[in-house]
């Protein structure tokens, strides 16, 4: 199975501070990763897919990097709304494996 | 508008059964494949299972495999998961989740529906 490791697993941060998480996978998995974001008793909400496309609607300050066994999540401007836990997934392979999720709380 | 819509969710004891359905709205249906994700409480996310748009392919987790069958009846707009032998650790909350493509080689899940619980207990 292929290992997603999410880092940092919990951050403190400011309202307009730039946030990066990483995630790094256990072997390559081209550009097969998607981005989530999930509020406490929400749904997952997708905001990144194929490591770096914008999912519709999703505001601009997210973006997402990376190919093959590393990538990123970085918020430009972090607000009020964006504290949240954030889940990478890689989706190249079965069985379909999720990183451990970051939790990005206020300072 | 894209909606999923499960139900059947509930408290089970150990070693029994409970089927679960998804109602889909929204989009073509049989284009796209399906898939439940769990989250037990306070934990991450786990893919548990997921189906082709013809239904013809399917993968499900070890975790689960040989007690969970995925299934989907595209006149009816609706997926499955028929979950039998149901351990403690089958608690959480199931998505159910819809695919970005028809088959299930390397898509990944654009829009979820709200969630239902499933509790094990005795």
């Amino acid at each position: 199975d292929i290992q997603m490791t999410q880092s940092p697993s919990a951050m403190s941060a400011s309202v307009g501070d730039r946030v990066t998480i990483t995630c790094r996978a256990s072997q390559g998995i081209s550009d097969y990763l998607a981005w989530y974001q999930q509020k406490p008793g929400k749904v997952p909400k997708r905001l990144i897919y194929g490591a770096s496309s914008l999912q519709s609607g999703v505001p601009s300050r997210f973006s997402g990097s990376g190919s093959g066994t590393e990538f990123t999540l970085t918020i430009s401007s972090l607000q009020p709304e964006d504290f949240a836990t954030y889940y990478c997934l890689q989706h190249y392979i079965y069985p379909r494996t999720f990183g451990q999720g970051t939790k990005v709380e206020i300072k | 508008e894209v909606q999923l819509l499960e139900s059947g969710g509930g408290l089970v004891q150990p070693g029994g059964s409970l089927r679960l359905s998804c109602a889909a709205s929204g989009f073509t249906f049989n284009n796209y494949a399906m898939s439940w994700v769990r989250q037990a409480p306070g934990k991450g996310l786990e893919w548990v299972s997921s189906i082709s748009g013809g239904g013809d392919s399917i993968v499900s987790a070890d975790s689960v495999k040989g007690r969970f069958t995925i299934s989907r009846d595209n006149s009816k707009d609706t997926v499955y998961l028929q979950m039998s032998s149901l351990r403690v650790e089958d608690t959480a909350v199931y998505y159910c989740t819809k695919g970005d493509t028809k088959t299930i080689s390397y898509g990944g899940y654009d829009y979820w529906g709200q969630g239902i619980l499933v509790t094990v207990s005795s």
